[in-house]
């Protein structure tokens, strides 16, 4: 069975400090895993996914995550923080090819200071 | 080309009743999942229906169940609604039904069970 675990519910970084949202997977077969944020009042975007191919993934907003399958991790990164990366971030896996249930993480929060 | 639309955003129920919450899938989109968003929490599956069929089921109890319609559209109708049913109600649609498929949500439906 699948399962996800973010570490730490929240997050506070300056404006222009280093981003970094942890995740780590539990999957019995190649997965696939993504990385969604969510804005107050609205549904989860896509910020980026990883299906097997390059392991460091980049995704919009200049966020990028790195899958290390001996970590079982896919830590979601950003150089420098910005005051609209405010949001709601969730890490989720499904089994592979032919997968179709995604399975979200608890979620962490990020603050930004200005 | 418009996204996925959801009704009511919100809905007061008292417990025992029934509630029917309905979604609009983007154009050209088969497939289409509902997921419960509890407060604090990360999204949980419901179920997925693929070409008007249920084509998978998280660990809801029956009391939950779904309709798609020709057009693609979706409902989750809740029966006997119990207070732990309070939450943001998500609908995802996409092209197919495997996991390579981009989902693309709605904005919600909070539901408030009194």
């Amino acid at each position: 069975a699948q399962s996800v675990t973010q570490l730490g519910s929240h997050v506070s970084v300056s404006e222009g400090a280093l981003v970094l949202l942890r995740c780590n997977y539990s999957s019995s077969v190649p997965p696939y895993l993504f990385w969604y944020v969510q804005y107050p009042n609205q549904g989860l975007q896509l910020l980026l996914k990883y299906t097997s191919a390059a392991t460091l993934v980049k995704g919009i907003n200049g966020f990028e995550a790195e899958f290390k399958k001996s970590e079982t991790s896919f830590h979601l990164t950003k150089p420098s923080a910005h005051l609209s990366d405010a949001a709601e971030y969730f890490c989720a896996v499904i089994s592979g090819t032919g997968g179709f249930k995604t399975i979200f993480g608890a979620g962490t929060r990020l603050f930004v200071k200005a | 080309e418009t996204g996925v639309t959801q009704s009511p955003t919100h809905l007061i129920k008292t417990r025992g009743q029934q509630v029917t919450l309905r979604c609009s899938s983007q154009s050209g989109h088969n497939t289409v999942s509902w997921y419960q968003q509890a407060l604090g929490q990360g999204p949980q599956f419901i179920f997925q229906y693929y070409r008007e069929e249920e084509n998978g089921r998280g660990n809801f109890p029956p009391r939950f169940s779904g309709l798609q319609f020709p057009n693609y559209s979706s409902e989750l109708n809740v029966n006997a609604l119990e207070l732990d049913d309070s939450a943001l109600y998500l609908c995802a649609s996409s092209s197919g039904p495997d996991s390579y498929n981009e989902q693309f949500f709605g904005p919600g439906t909070r539901l408030t069970v009194l």
